[in-house]
């Protein structure tokens, strides 16, 4: 069947512009996250989302940041005013549901570049 | 925000040596941890999640332990390939939430 996929996978943009990325996750997974990865650095937890409940917001670095996640199925990151810091691998991963021990189904990333 | 390290940072072996690397958590509140393989232009792909102090995980050539009174998790890699190239990660997850807490990885490298 068809895994968790993100779009687009290449984006440059300029500072102080707002990007979208996308996320399909995979069918009846009830769970939801995005991830980044900055040069050097390891997958930095953002958000999660779970069924119908609130997200986990807890690892958004700043306002700028938000997600939204419709009918309980595709997910959007939405970056405002862009940052130069901003540029990394956006990875968005889904599993049967929001649970310390399930498997998680990563995404092939979104690469961000702000110029 | 929980701080998972893992060590070496990278790594090169000769094709057919058995390598291992450490991921240390930590141990308050742990709940799991996780290993994932992520080869280069492709998604992270999960190897095993363990929960109790002790476990042991095989799969093939890969395997895993866990000791969580201290904190710490080796992957083993027996007789190494190159398919086997790639960046190992770790992920811990505590029994307060469903965040997964990711290192830095392993970079390992197989030379023919």
């Amino acid at each position: 069947g068809a895994g968790v996929s993100q779009s687009p996978s290449n984006k440059v943009t300029e500072k102080g512009k707002d990007v979208e990325l996308r996320c399909d996750p995979i069918s009846g997974h009830t769970a939801l996250y995005w991830y980044r990865q900055s040069l050097g650095q390891g997958l930095e937890f953002l958000i999660y989302f779970q069924g119908n409940s609130a997200p986990d917001k807890s690892g958004l670095p700043s306002d700028r940041f938000s997600a939204e996640r419709t009918g309980g199925s595709v997910s959007t990151l939405t970056i405002q005013r862009t940052q130069q810091e901003d540029s990394a691998v956006y990875l968005c991963a889904s599993s049967l549901a929001a649970a310390s021990y399930n498997e998680q189904f990563f995404g092939p990333g979104t690469r961000l570049t702000v110029l | 925000i929980l701080n998972v390290e893992q060590s070496p940072q990278s790594l090169h072996v000769q094709e057919g040596d058995s390598t291992n690397f450490t991921c240390s958590f930590p141990s308050s509140n742990f709940y799991a941890l996780h290993w994932y393989r992520w080869e280069t232009a492709k998604s992270p792909e999960a190897l095993f999640v363990m929960t109790l102090n002790g476990d042991e995980k095989k799969k093939g050539r890969i395997s895993a332990t866990l000791n969580t009174k201290e904190g710490y998790s080796y992957l083993y890699i027996k007789g190494s390939q190159p398919e086997d190239s790639a960046t190992y990660l770790c992920a811990s997850t505590p029994n307060t939430g469903n965040q997964f807490y990711f290192g830095t990885g392993t970079s390992l490298t197989v030379i023919p």
